[in-house]
């Protein structure tokens, strides 16, 4: 399996607080994603980076912010958490063309915003 | 009409048996199609990728249609094992990424 870990696994919070989803991978991968994934929405792609501190906006991004300082550390972070941010979010990588390589998934984080 | 659509199933298929499922695409431009699984509570996990020529790996079989815009997916020799979320993955033409269908849910029943 890829080398990704993502922290924390569960994290329950209050609307309106910051909270900042690390992902971590060892695999040394140019291509970083965040994903969200609700039910009958499948998963949508919040952000992503293509190398350190070049990031873009993915169909879901309005709430969110990411940074990329170091080639194996993505971060997202939720400035202000809504309830509608309640989500399993997956940090995955691809080491080729975003358009054509296969993704691979860290285990997700089950955030509940409250 | 979603870029990538699956029926969400549940397909409920004994063990041993074979079963298929396809997805959707509404651009005939998309290049690269992938199968993946997702265990319940679980990350995604690459199944296979599709190739134009259709492709197989042990009991799975993926094939392409471009005519009628679909990618199958073909398991024989079902175990209960099998039993997952299996989701299609599609490059929709002008997006830089790949996009996701729903999934379909397959249970094996002994």
């Amino acid at each position: 399996d890829a080398g990704i870990t993502q922290s924390p696994r569960h994290k329950v919070t209050e609307t309106g607080t910051p909270v900042t989803l690390r992902c971590h991978q060892t695999e040394n991968h140019r291509y970083m994603y965040w994903y969200r994934q609700d039910p009958g929405h499948g998963l949508r792609l919040i952000h992503y980076s293509y190398g350190v501190k070049d990031t873009d906006k993915g169909e879901v991004s309005d709430g969110y912010s990411v940074s990329r300082s170091k080639t194996e550390d993505f971060l997202l972070t939720l400035e202000s958490a809504t309830s509608s941010q309640t989500s399993v979010y997956f940090c995955a990588i691809s080491d080729g063309d975003p358009r054509t390589s296969p993704l691979h998934f860290g285990n997700g984080t089950r955030l509940t915003v409250t | 009409r979603k870029e990538v659509e699956q029926d969400p199933g549940p397909f409920n298929v004994p063990e041993g048996a074979t079963v298929a499922f396809n997805c959707t695409y509404s651009n005939s431009a998309s290049q690269s199609f992938f199968w993946y699984r997702q265990d319940c509570r679980k990350e995604p996990k690459l199944l296979m990728s599709v190739y134009s020529s259709g492709n197989e790996d042990g009991r799975f079989t993926a094939q392409l249609n471009r005519a009628s815009q679909y990618i199958s997916l073909l398991i024989r020799d079902s175990k209960l094992s099998d039993s997952a979320t299996y989701l299609c993955v599609v490059n929709i033409f002008g997006n830089e990424k790949l996009t996701f269908g729903t999934g379909t849910r397959l249970t094996i029943i002994p």
